[in-house]
């Protein structure tokens, strides 16, 4: 099954931007999407097919993907950004869905 | 589109239960829906998905053979029947609509599954 990495945990001032990265082989060539999930909620799309932004996410965030890495951005980071971050692909061989294992963004 | 899921509870190991994803809002059989996990403070497990046309399914090797997935139309429900439950089972069951480029672009709320003895 493919595999997606992530740091577990990014750190960021308010104001400031936040980067979080998801790595996996041949990146580049799939779609990868990213979801925000706050305790106790279920997932929310917040980046799809790479920088895609969603209707009611804010500008400040944002995706990009080079061959290897996907990246998310949020910029001017609120203490609401706070919640786990989830890089996704869709593995068109299997048809499964991979998750990376997750990013715990804190803003302090 | 509205998921709701539901049947979860406390189970003891090796048994089974039945967990059930309502769709409304959108016929089930056009919405290819997913099922993902979550353990305890972990992050989001893959388990199944069945396509819209009811035609292709799989499944997580962590569940092949024990879990089963399938549909009524009629109900407007999608299941996920699952036996031999270990306590690695335990965990949040979200059921998800894939759109296109396979975002999972909505969610259920979850229905929690506690393996026990």
């Amino acid at each position: 099954s493919y595999v997606l990495s992530q740091p577990p945990s990014v750190s960021v001032a308010p104001g400031e931007t936040a980067t979080i990265t998801c790595g996996g082989d041949n990146i580049g060539s799939y779609d990868v999407h990213w979801y925000q999930q706050s305790p106790g909620q279920a997932p929310v799309v917040v980046i799809f097919s790479n920088a895609v932004r969603p209707s009611g996410i804010p500008e400040r965030f944002s995706g990009s993907r080079s061959w290897n890495t996907a990246t998310l951005t949020i910029s001017s980071a609120e203490a609401g950004d706070e919640a786990d971050y989830y890089c996704q692909v869709w593995d068109r061989h299997s048809d499964h869905r991979a998750f990376g294992g997750g990013t715990k963004l804190t803003v302090l | 589109l509205q998921l709701v899921e539901s049947g979860g509870g406390v189970v003891q190991p090796g048994r089974s239960l039945r967990l059930s994803c309502a769709v409304s809002g959108l016929s089930v059989s056009v919405t290819e829906i997913h099922w993902v996990r979550q353990s305890p403070d972990k992050g989001l497990e893959w388990v199944t998905f069945l396509s819209y046309d009811g035609q292709l399914k799989d499944y997580a090797e962590s569940v092949r053979g024990r879990f089963t997935i399938s549909r009524d139309n009629f109900k407007s429900t999608v299941d996920l029947q699952a036996n031999g439950l270990r306590p690695e089972d335990a965990g949040v069951y979200y059921c998800a609509r894939s759109g296109d480029s396979g975002v999972l672009d909505k969610w259920g709320r979850g229905t929690r599954i506690i393996v026990s003895s």
